[in-house]
């Protein structure tokens, strides 16, 4: 079946560090990728998205490439902020008569420190 | 703001009891989903609905069951509750029809059986 790995946490960097969370995939077909934020207290947030090969999904200074010969979406931003600590997840939605339905990670969570 | 709303936020229930809990979207939107949250796991799909009296399991469905009987409600319950599902629950909306859209989430409600 579909899955999504991410890379271990927790993840703590230092502000203004250079920050990858590692994403792969299992699907059949051409699944759409997904990266969501999820605050303290809250409910999840879409950060980004690419719903075909080589898209780059970009938001608020995070980016992600779909890179379907490695099967990874990797989320990257180049300076972070003590806002940015949070908890993300890659998600992938398999398409086709998926209903819509998301197949998450386990996720990973950021800490950043002044 | 996707207009969703989780009720209640916290409860703390025993063993045993039956729980319900409520998913209440304004905006009229077709696709719902109920999923829980633990650590190490990610978000789990517990069920998911396609329409009013249209409902279907999702990954680990075993002790819920769910009921959509109008557009904006999607009530899932806990016939008895078990320790094991201890957990936060999140309901999802999907608010595009294409397949390959995000879905928004509300808040959560934390559960808590003793």
């Amino acid at each position: 079946g579909d899955s999504v790995t991410q890379m271990e946490g927790p993840v703590t960097l230092s502000e203004e560090a250079f920050l990858t969370i590692n994403c792969t995939y299992t699907a059949t077909g051409y699944p759409s990728l997904f990266w969501y934020v999820q605050y303290p207290g809250e409910g999840l947030q879409l950060l980004l998205k690419a719903t075909k090969a080589d898209d780059k999904g970009s938001n608020k200074g995070f980016e992600a490439t779909y890179r379907k010969e490695t099967t990874s979406f990797h989320l990257e931003k180049g300076s972070v902020q003590v806002s940015d600590s949070a908890v993300y997840f890659c998600a992938l939605n398999a398409g086709g008569t998926s209903y819509g339905k998301l197949t998450f990670g386990q996720g990973t969570i950021l800490t950043v420190h002044p | 703001d996707a207009g969703i709303t989780q009720s209640p936020r916290h409860k703390v229930t025993e063993t045993g009891t039956p729980v319900t809990l409520r998913c209440h979207q304004t905006e009229n939107h077709r696709y719902m989903y109920w999923y829980r949250q633990d650590p190490g796991h990610g978000l789990r799909l517990i069920h998911y609905s396609y329409g009013v009296k249209d409902t279907d399991k999702g990954e680990v469905s075993d002790g819920y069951s769910v009921s959509r009987s109008k557009t904006e409600d999607f009530l899932l319950t806990l016939e008895s509750a078990t320790s094991s599902q201890t957990s936060v629950y999140f309901c999802a909306i999907r608010e595009i029809m294409e397949n390959n859209s995000p879905l928004h989430f509300g808040n959560g409600t934390r559960l808590t059986v003793t």
